[in-house]
């Protein structure tokens, strides 16, 4: 079975600073996807990025960017010039190749900025 | 597009009585799944479905919980006999799926069940 693991509850960061969120995932599967998923105190989850295990490059989304490391099963989050509005609950997650859509969660951190 | 809604929000029981949580999805999206999430933890896949067909239930969906979608848009998940261990958070998804790459899933507020 796959697993996805957050072993950091809680990290905090100073606005404009950079922060790196770690993740560590087990598959046997040579193809499958990678999220991050931020959910702020009572808000719903959105999708902050995501990585196919096939691409080589990194993801890249404006200030969110990840260092996947498939051989280590690495998948970090590195959120650059953090802002206020950033604080959230981030989830690590995991999805199978073809049919097998559904997502495995890690535990989640809870990211707090500092003004 | 107004996204993915769940009714209630919120939902307060008596151990032993029956609830049942709604999620619209996106208009256009032909999958749909349910997550359940405790304090303090990740999501947990529950089941999932293609249009109307049910394709996957998690060994955590006893026989308390049923969901169905009937005409593969809006879909309905039944708890009978709540028991406190139920307390939680039911999050909705809802995805596109193209049979190209991996959808991306869109996710509900949530309805938080407090079962006393």
């Amino acid at each position: 079975a796959q697993t996805v693991t957050q072993s950091q509850p809680e990290m905090s960061v100073q606005e404009a600073e950079t922060v790196t969120l770690s993740c560590t995932y087990d598959t046997s599967e040579s193809d499958y996807y990678l999220f991050w998923y931020k959910q702020p105190p009572s808000r719903q989850m959105i999708l902050v990025i995501r990585q196919e295990a096939y691409k080589q490059q990194n993801a890249t989304e404006n200030r969110f960017s990840v260092n996947f490391q498939k051989a280590a099963k690495s998948f970090s989050l590195k959120i650059s010039d953090s802002q206020l509005g950033d604080a959230a609950m981030y989830f690590c997650a995991y999805s199978g190749p073809g049919a097998n859509s559904k997502l495995t969660f890690g535990k989640g951190i809870t990211l707090s900025v500092r003004p | 597009d107004t996204g993915v809604s769940q009714n209630p929000r919120h939902k307060i029981t008596k151990r032993g009585q029956n609830v049942t949580f709604r999620c619209d999805p996106i208009s256009e999206h032909n999958r749909l799944y349910w997550y359940r999430q405790t304090l303090g933890q990740g999501p947990e896949f529950l089941t999932y479905f293609q249009n109307e067909a049910q394709l996957e239930k998690s060994r955590l969906l006893s026989d308390r919980f049923s969901a169905e979608r009937p005409k593969g848009s809006f879909s309905t998940l039944e708890i009978q006999r709540t028991e406190q261990g139920d307390s939680a958070m039911y999050l909705c998804a809802s995805s596109l799926s193209s049979g190209g790459p991996q959808e991306t899933q869109y996710f509900g507020p949530g309805t938080r069940l407090l079962v006393l």
